[in-house]
């Protein structure tokens, strides 16, 4: 069945870089876009970014100067990195498949921006 | 960027109890509105595609209506599994926005 599941380290320091994968399972990356979307605590959810299924990425304009989006098809992995974190940056990260707009999502992963 | 606003942000209801949550575009989304659930700790579920196509194993007693800029999903009869908190999420254009959750509690 389709399962996404995001991994990546649980407490960043601010400044750092945030490195984040989504590994996928039941379908291809060659054929679904991947998004990524993240939730401070306690705030609603904000859409961040997409991998298309044919390698093609898409950012939201807040985030495009910090954030990257790219993938691994071999190992089914999309990854995510971005810059210059800030305390404001904590939340919980979230990868979901656009099979007619986030059909799937990942469990996230709970990234917290500290010194 | 298009706002999504939801209402109630906050529900408090019965098992059995007919609710209705919903949520408004600040420009029309031509339809292109999900409804998702979430249990704390786990994945958001999706409910509802394209504002009222219910998802494969979704029980018939949600339902979704609306177009242009209202849209509402309702639960006919509430069971004690849905108690949780339900977002909506325009992909009419990107970036796609969300709206602000409604935690539905038991009374």
């Amino acid at each position: 069945q389709v399962q996404l599941k995001e991994s990546g380290p649980g407490l960043v320091q601010p400044s750092q870089t945030l490195s984040l994968t989504c590994t996928v399972s039941g379908f291809s990356l060659t054929s679904y876009n991947v998004h990524w979307v993240r939730q401070p605590p306690g705030k609603g959810l904000e859409w961040m970014g997409r991998m298309r299924y044919n390698g093609d990425t898409s950012y939201n304009s807040a985030l495009k100067s910090r954030l990257s989006i790219s993938r691994d098809t071999s190992k089914n992995q999309v990854f995510l990195k971005m810059n210059s974190l800030q305390t404001d940056d904590t939340g919980t990260y979230y990868c979901t498949r656009d099979g007619g707009a986030a059909d799937y999502w990942g469990q996230g992963v709970m990234v917290t921006v500290s010194s | 960027d298009i706002q999504m606003t939801q209402s109630p942000s906050f529900l408090s209801a019965s098992v059995g109890d007919r609710v209705t949550i919903n949520c408004k575009a600040s420009q029309n989304i031509n339809k292109y509105l999900n409804w998702y659930q979430q249990k704390l700790g786990e994945a958001p579920k999706r409910l509802i595609y394209n504002t009222n196509n219910l998802q494969t194993g979704i029980p018939s007693r949600f339902s979704g209506s609306g177009s242009g800029t209202d849209y509402t999903l309702t639960i006919s009869s509430l069971q004690p599994e849905d108690f949780a908190t339900y977002f909506c999420l325009q992909h009419n254009s990107f970036p796609w926005t969300f709206g602000g959750g409604t935690k539905l509690e038991l009374k």
